[in-house]
């Protein structure tokens, strides 16, 4: 069976834009977790969805956005992109909210 | 608040030696599931082991074991006989009540020598 996937694996962009970034979660699992790892720190949460229904949110500011989809799946929206938002986006899916994650291999992203 | 602190940075040991990561959570719930990761260079977060706050029995499994301390606020990792493949970034996670919310600790980062 297929792990997390995520796409694309690296992105590059200037300061202003706007980035979309994808996850397909495990088959069979409802909920996808985003979080943002910068390098030396631990992942940082974003948001959770279950069952297409936000279940939480980090302290991230307004710029990041999130939805699922029918079939599970996710996209991740970061608008007005600072230097600051460079960092390895994971996604993490489980079968419940409070299940065992299983990580995809993240998205790096530079902002220049 | 949720809060989780692994005090050790880095660790470097020679192969074959034991060693322990230490990881302290602080969380108000009473209903919380902690976890450890392991971050291989190559970035993908891999599961190693999940305990909810009502098991504080400790966990063998193969050369990992975990010890579970809720007076100490306590989740500690040991590798027995530490090998050059155990060189990775190691987590401590927490979820708690409110399921929609992670809090990872900063890692420490192990270093095994041949």
């Amino acid at each position: 069976d297929a792990g997390v996937t995520q796409s694309p694996t690296h992105l590059i962009k200037t300061r202003g834009q706007q980035v979309t970034l994808r996850c397909s979660p495990i088959s069979g699992h409802k909920s996808v977790s985003w979080y943002q790892q910068v390098l030396g720190q631990g992942p940082q949460f974003i948001f959770q969805y279950y069952e297409k229904e936000e279940r939480g949110r980090g302290n991230f500011p307004d710029r990041f956005s999130a939805r699922q989809f029918p079939n599970y799946s996710s996209e991740l929206n970061v608008n007005a992109l600072l230097l600051g938002d460079s960092a390895l986006y994971l996604c993490a899916s489980s079968v419940l909210a409070k299940n065992i994650q299983y990580f995809g291999a993240g998205t790096r992203l530079s902002v220049l | 608040a949720q809060k989780v602190t692994q005090a050790q940075t880095e660790i470097s040991v020679v192969e074959k030696e034991d060693v322990t990561l230490d990881c302290v959570y602080e969380t108000r719930d009473t209903t919380y599931y902690l976890f450890w990761y392991k971050q291989p260079p190559s970035g993908e977060l891999v599961f190693l082991i999940r305990r909810n706050s009502f098991d504080e029995q400790n966990e063998i499994s193969g050369r990992y074991s975990w010890n579970f301390q809720k007076s100490t606020s306590s989740f500690n990792f040991t590798i027995t006989a530490s090998q050059v493949v155990d060189s990775a970034v190691y987590f401590c996670a927490l979820i708690g009540t409110n399921a929609g919310k992670s809090t990872f600790g900063d890692g420490t980062t192990l270093t095994v020598k041949p």
